[in-house]
């Protein structure tokens, strides 16, 4: 079985501070990461996914996310960020060869002016 | 249009009345899926089509019923519902199921039951 635990429920930041929101997961087989954005009444969109290679990914808005194998985690930083980012984010794992998701409880990002 | 449409966006409904929610992909996706959003809990993953064929029912309740009639359209049959069903109804579609496709969501449904 696979679990994702991100830590932080919230996070307030000021503006152009940077941000690293936690993931850890815990899984017994291969999985592909994602981080994806929720921005008020709207439904989930893709910031970016690791599925093999550079363990360094960049997504868009700028985010990005390191992946690391021997502490599973899968922790998404922006060097600045601006109000506009400021929605609820979720890390999410997908067992190699599956159509299972299985995503964390969501961290809400509040930028402040 | 936009990739994943789900209407309507808000429902509220007794707990005797039957509703359907719909949800309509423009992505040429094989597989759509069906998410509960509660607060404060991860997403739940509901229902899985892949190619018109249900592969995945994830212990829900009968109170549930999905329908895909083909593989752009997915309902979601809602009957006797009960308080603790209220939540975020999301839909979602990916080109395949075998792992590391992006999903695409839907804006959700809002269902309150009464």
């Amino acid at each position: 079985a696979q679990s994702v635990t991100q830590l932080d429920s919230q996070v307030p930041v000021f503006e152009e501070a940077p941000v690293e929101l936690r993931c850890n997961y815990s899984s017994s087989v291969s999985v592909y990461l994602f981080w994806y954005v929720q921005y008020p009444n709207q439904g989930l969109q893709l910031l970016l996914k690791y599925l093999s290679g550079s363990t360094l990914v960049k997504g868009i808005n700028g985010f990005e996310a390191e992946f690391n194998k021997s502490q599973t985690s899968f922790h998404l930083r922006k060097p600045s960020v601006h109000i506009s980012d400021t929605a609820e984010y979720f890390c999410a794992v997908s067992p190699w060869g599956t159509y299972k998701y299985i995503f964390g409880t969501g961290t809400r990002l509040k930028v402040l002016a | 249009e936009t990739g994943v449409t789900q209407t309507p966006r808000h429902l509220v409904m007794g707990m005797t009345n039957k509703k359907s929610l719909k949800c309509e992909q423009h992505l040429g996706h094989n597989a759509m899926y069906w998410y509960k959003q509660s607060a404060k809990k991860p997403l739940e993953l509901m229902f899985v089509y892949s190619l018109e064929e249900r592969v995945e029912n994830n212990s829900v309740p009968s109170r549930f019923s999905p329908e895909c009639p083909n593989s752009s359209h997915l309902f979601l049959h809602l009957h006797t519902l009960q308080p603790e069903d209220s939540a975020l109804y999301l839909c979602a579609s990916s080109q395949g199921t075998s792992g590391g496709d992006t999903q695409y969501f839907g804006p959700g449904t809002r269902l309150t039951v009464l």
